[in-house]
């Protein structure tokens, strides 16, 4: 079956400006969180949707913020981006937050703010 | 969620086992011990996890000490493409959802 897919998978954004990106979960996954990867604070976790609904969320500012819709798949955002938000973004899925399973993670989207 | 360490770097030889060691002294009774590996540019991918007892699957072995202290990801014939940055994470299974707390990992480098 098909993993977990992210669009897009690069994309150049300049300081000020705001970005969406998106994920589609495994079929059947309901849980979709999100992880920031840089070189200097390596994997850290943004948020996690279960049911459209946020249950988690890591240290980030209010500018980064996501959803998830009825169909799982999920988006986030960040307005006003700044030079540090460089950095690959990644999705996992999972088929619920219960459970000691695992996550699938997509290839990420890498974005560069200039 | 106990806090992990692990050496930040391995070599192995292509066809050896490569045994990643990695310590988690504060982890408590509820705490599952997992392993994910990163390949360059891609998206961490899921190796193993376990509770107390050893476990194995068809892409390597999880040996959990006794004491759950500490545990090794064993890869059994290692290849160049086992070359990857490999996370212990140890993490508590509740309704409290599926973030993990990912250290610096182990950068395994397998050589011809």
């Amino acid at each position: 079956k098909a993993g977990v897919t992210q669009t897009p998978r690069y994309l150049i954004k300049t300081r000020g400006q705001q970005v969406t990106l998106s994920c589609s979960p495994i079929s059947g996954h309901r849980s979709v969180s999100w992880y920031q990867q840089t070189p200097g604070q390596g994997l850290q976790f943004l948020f996690e949707y279960f049911s459209e609904t946020q249950r988690n969320k890591g240290n980030f500012p209010g500018r980064f913020s996501g959803r998830q819709f009825s169909n799982s798949r999920s988006e986030m955002n960040v307005s006003t981006l700044e030079l540090g938000d460089s950095a690959l973004y990644l999705c996992a899925s999972s088929l619920s937050p219960q459970g000691p399973g695992e996550l699938f993670f997509g290839e990420g989207s890498r974005l560069t703010v200039l | 969620d106990a806090k992990t360490t692990q050496p930040p770097s391995m070599d192995c030889a292509e066809g050896r086992a490569a045994n990643l060691p990695c310590n988690h002294s504060t982890i408590s009774g509820n705490e599952y011990v997992y392993w994910y590996r990163q390949i360059h540019s891609q998206g961490p991918q899921y190796i193993i996890h376990g509770l107390k007892n050893n476990e194995t699957n068809e892409m390597a072995s999880l040996i959990i000490t006794e004491d759950r202290k500490s545990s090794t990801l064993i890869l059994p014939h290692a290849t160049l493409r086992d070359t990857a940055v490999y996370y212990c994470i140890v993490r508590v299974w509740s309704n409290a959802g599926n973030m993990l707390t990912f250290g610096g990992g182990t950068r395994l480098m397998v050589k011809p």
